[in-house]
């Protein structure tokens, strides 16, 4: 399996500070997506970043990839207690398609206000 | 524009019962997908389809069922229920092609408990 894996599987930070999550994986990759959860309901795509791209912005998320380490972090600046949430990677092996994205565990994050 | 629309939200069955969780989309996706999260697993896939008539199974699909004659449903059937199917089902959809493709659009969720 190419299962990403998330590290840490919890973080917890003080509103306005930043939090960062890691996401390792195992096999060639066409893209990495991101995507967050809040409590008791579906995921939410936030971003997704290419295999030959290296640096993503939106907003306040940056996301950076690095293929040579199969490795991939999003950064959330000026955290909100509103980014309470679990997030997940998610990759799609280079051979296969968008259909069978394989998730990461996840990592937990809460904000404290 | 709904979106992915799963049907129920939450069910209780007794061990053996069958059911069928529902899964419409309106967005024209030809792709759809089934995962289970359970605690500390993260989302593992069940099945998935390309189109209409065309599905595969995934990492996790034993005791699972799918069909997809039209675009927009994609039914997932258990067949005889386990207490090891007690979990959380999400059913996603994406594009195919096209600046939107590889992003996958979640419903809300079906809990379900098996006694």
């Amino acid at each position: 399996s190419q299962q990403g894996e998330e590290d840490p599987q919890a973080l917890s930070i003080q509103e306005g500070e930043n939090a960062t999550m890691n996401c390792s994986y195992k096999t060639s990759i066409n893209n990495l997506q991101w995507y967050r959860q809040n409590s008791g309901r579906g995921l939410v795509h936030l971003i997704l970043i290419r295999s030959n791209e290296r640096e993503k912005h939106s907003g306040r998320l940056r996301v950076t990839l690095d293929t040579s380490k199969k490795s991939s972090s999003l950064l959330i600046t000026a955290s909100r207690a509103a980014d309470t949430a679990s997030y997940f990677c998610a990759t799609d092996a280079e051979e296969g398609g968008s259909e069978k994205l394989v998730f990461g565990k996840g990592t937990k994050l809460t904000v404290n206000p | 524009n709904a979106g992915v629309t799963q049907t129920p939200k939450f069910q209780v069955l007794k061990t053996g019962q069958s059911m069928t969780l529902q899964c419409a989309q309106d967005m024209n996706h030809e792709y759809m997908s089934w995962y289970r999260q359970d605690p500390g697993m993260g989302l593992r896939l069940i099945h998935y389809s390309v189109g209409a008539g065309i599905t595969d199974q995934g990492e996790v699909p034993n005791g699972y069922n799918v069909s997809r004659s039209t675009t927009e449903d994609f039914p997932l059937r258990l067949l005889s229920a386990a207490p090891s199917q007690t979990s959380v089902y999400f059913c996603a959809s994406s594009y195919s092609g096209g600046s939107l493709a590889n992003i996958q659009y979640f419903g809300a969720g079906t809990r379900l408990s098996v006694l």
